[in-house]
């Protein structure tokens, strides 16, 4: 049974372009986080989804990022026109649909230049 | 609005020593409490979690932490460290096993041999 994958590991993107991190979450698991990690900090909560639902975005920046999480495939983050503060490392977790704690995954780190 | 406070931001044991790394929070209601180790380079790895029961949680690696409510804390401990412990701590609290964690800044934690 395969963790949370998340893909790329490492994305570059230069200023105003747009970044694309997907996470496919664990088998069974219905529910997806994300979480951003700036250099030297803790993660951040950014967004709660499950299938097809925005549950909480309470911590996403009002521009430029967008997310879901559709009825097949992974759930993706988005990030148009990437800025410098951009950079960091975006982790997602999943959990089961009776809780009982989430899954990290690797995380992917973004690069802006 | 909940939070997590890590007042020690590097710590440096000798190999074979205690530890015990600090954690207090702020949560308006019972809070569900975790510890994440992580790795340079990589994503979260779940130490041990409290939800309710027994204040002495058992997690994995040989780790404990003692809730103690009335002093809003977390603290983590080890009897012996091993220099493969040589990482970043993260303490957490959330409203439940399938919601938003707040995290701490953390505690890298360096193992002299």
């Amino acid at each position: 049974n395969a963790g949370v994958m998340q893909n790329p590991r490492h994305l570059v993107r230069r200023r105003g372009q747009e970044a694309r991190l997907r996470c496919s979450p664990m088998k069974g698991h219905s529910h997806v986080y994300w979480y951003r990690q700036l250099p030297e900090e803790g993660l951040k909560f950014m967004v709660y989804l499950q299938k097809e639902n925005i549950i909480d975005e309470s911590g996403m920046p009002k521009e430029r990022f967008s997310a879901e999480f559709p009825k097949e495939g992974p759930s993706i983050l988005r990030i148009q026109q990437v800025v410098r503060g951009d950079s960091a490392a975006y982790f997602c977790a999943s959990s089961p649909p009776s809780g009982a704690g989430y899954t990290f995954g690797s995380g992917t780190r973004l690069t802006v230049v | 609005a909940q939070s997590v406070t890590q007042p020690d931001i590097h710590i440096t044991v000798s190999e074979g020593a205690s530890l015990e790394l600090r954690c207090n929070y702020s949560y308006g209601a019972t809070p569900y409490l975790f510890w994440y180790v992580q790795s340079p380079g990589q994503g979260l790895q779940l130490l041990l979690k409290y939800f309710s029961g027994d204040t002495l949680v058992q997690g994995i690696k040989g780790f404990e932490a003692e809730f103690k409510r009335s002093q809003s804390s977390f603290n983590l401990r080890k009897p012996s460290v091993h220099w493969s412990d040589a990482a970043e701590y993260f303490c957490a609290v959330g409203a439940g096993t399938a919601s938003k964690l707040t995290f701490g800044t953390g505690t890298r934690l360096q193992v002299t041999l």
